[in-house]
């Protein structure tokens, strides 16, 4: 079946750094991809949506410059945390639409740790 | 905008005995509907989903739900719950098959040996 990828699956880094997560959908085309971040034990918070070929359109609440989105192809999107510190620590997951069928699928997540 | 809304964060059942976790949502229109069980650690695996005709829907793992207009809800059931149901389950709303999903907050399920 379709699958959505993630890198890395988890990741350290110090305060004050940036991180990139990387989505990859590895048998379809994904016009679109969202973003989420869930916190321990809680629900899936949608962050943005990421639009190949266009600016990601972010949720009410979410800085677009501390979390900058990329989608520059059809099947790769791209989360960088700027200037990270320790309450951006949280699993983020990605999902991404085949633009054939409409199904979406969901990556493995991404666990950050800021330190 | 939609909403979702899962009323119970825990529910413990013994292990064979059936399984009911509630989700009820609000949108004007007919929703799109969606469960998700998360495992510890672990990305989200598509249960069922319903988008249109038949009101029961069937789904993987022996899971079924069934979307009810008039009480704005989309009850997960299964019959006989094995210990590896354990997990989070998600309802999810869309309020159309290309844009995005909105979940709800998940229901924890214990399952009893």
């Amino acid at each position: 079946g379709a699958v959505v990828s993630q890198h890395p699956s988890w990741v350290i880094c110090k305060s004050g750094t940036s991180v990139k997560i990387e989505c990859r959908s590895l048998d379809f085309q994904a016009t679109t991809m969202f973003w989420y971040r869930q916190f321990p034990k809680q629900s899936l918070m949608l962050m943005a949506t990421s639009n190949e070929g266009s600016k990601a359109t972010y949720e009410q609440g979410v800085e677009k410059d501390k979390f900058l989105i990329n989608h520059a192809s059809l099947t790769l999107s791209t989360l960088t945390v700027t200037s990270a510190h320790p309450e951006d620590s949280s699993f983020y997951i990605c999902s991404a639409r085949d633009r054939v069928t409409g199904e979406l699928f969901f990556g493995e997540g991404s666990r950050l740790t800021v330190l | 905008a939609q909403s979702v809304t899962q009323p119970d964060i825990h529910i413990t059942v013994s292990e064979g005995a059936s399984l009911e976790l509630r989700c009820n949502y609000s949108y004007g229109a007919t929703p799109y509907l969606f469960w998700y069980v998360q495992s510890p650690g672990q990305g989200l695996q598509l249960l069922l989903k319903y988008f249109s005709g038949d009101t029961l829907v069937q789904g993987i793992k022996g899971f079924e739900a069934e979307f009810k207009r008039s009480q704005s809800s989309f009850n997960l059931r299964k019959p006989s719950v094995h210990w590896s149901d354990a997990a989070e389950y998600f309802c999810a709303v869309g309020t159309n098959r290309d844009d995005k999903i909105i979940f709800g907050k998940g229901t924890r399920l214990h399952i009893l040996p």
